[in-house]
């Protein structure tokens, strides 16, 4: 069954305080996988799709890197205003859908 | 350029009655999806619609929920009658191609007392 497991739960940071979220996955074909960013009562925001081992993307302070079983969102120098819950989706290929399989996600908080 | 719009963003109810859900989806999205989140779980999959056609409903909880999507352009999740266990957060996303990122809404939460 694909399953999405994210770690840790939760973490507190002070700004400045570098560190990477985890994101692993275990799906039959994976077609790609996605990192999103969801403040308090909003939805989830799109912030990268990976979609092969070894593929990297960057936006500012964040980092997403793909391997074949799980993926990390690194987050350099850190602000206050990165405190979010970021969450991991993935999509398999064959699977005859398209739905999106979630991490219960990962609540940053980042102390001034 | 507008993105996914949900209508109500809240909504309580009492067990029993009926509550329709509205999601917009951006102009020119032929995939839009449902979602739900309950209280301490992950957001998951309800079903998937290409155009006004259900491409998958596999994830739908029973059939007390009935989702539409007339003329293929905006969609409606209705819960009749709802029951304690169907609160939670339903967000709707769209996306240009099955392929294709999902962009999310906002989410419309619902509470059943």
């Amino acid at each position: 069954e694909d399953q999405v497991t994210q770690s840790p739960e939760a973490l507190r940071l002070q700004e400045g305080e570098s560190s990477s979220l985890n994101c692993s996955y275990t799906v039959s074909g994976l077609r790609g996988l996605f990192w999103y960013r969801q403040d308090p009562g909003k939805g989830p925001e799109f912030l990268f799709t990976l979609y092969s081992a070894g593929e990297e993307k960057e936006k500012e302070r964040l980092k997403a890197t793909l391997t074949k079983k799980e993926s990390f969102l690194h987050i350099t120098a850190p602000k206050p205003e990165d405190s979010a819950t970021y969450l991991c989706a993935v999509q398999a290929r064959g699977s005859g859908t398209y739905k999106y399989i979630f991490g219960t996600g990962t609540r940053l908080k980042v102390l001034a | 350029e507008a993105g996914v719009t949900q209508f109500p963003s809240h909504s309580v109810i009492e067990k029993g009655q009926t509550v329709t859900l509205r999601c917009d989806p951006i102009s020119g999205h032929d995939n839009l999806y449902w979602y739900r989140r309950v209280m301490g779980k992950e957001i998951k999959f309800l079903l998937h619609f290409v155009k006004e056609s259900k491409q998958d409903e596999s994830g739908m909880p029973n059939n007390r929920f009935l989702a539409e999507r007339t003329g293929g352009t905006y969609s409606t999740l209705k819960v009749q009658p709802a029951e304690l266990e169907d609160s939670g957060v339903y967000f709707c996303a769209s996306s240009l191609d099955y392929i294709e990122t999902q962009y999310f809404g906002p989410g419309t939460r619902l509470l059943v007392l």
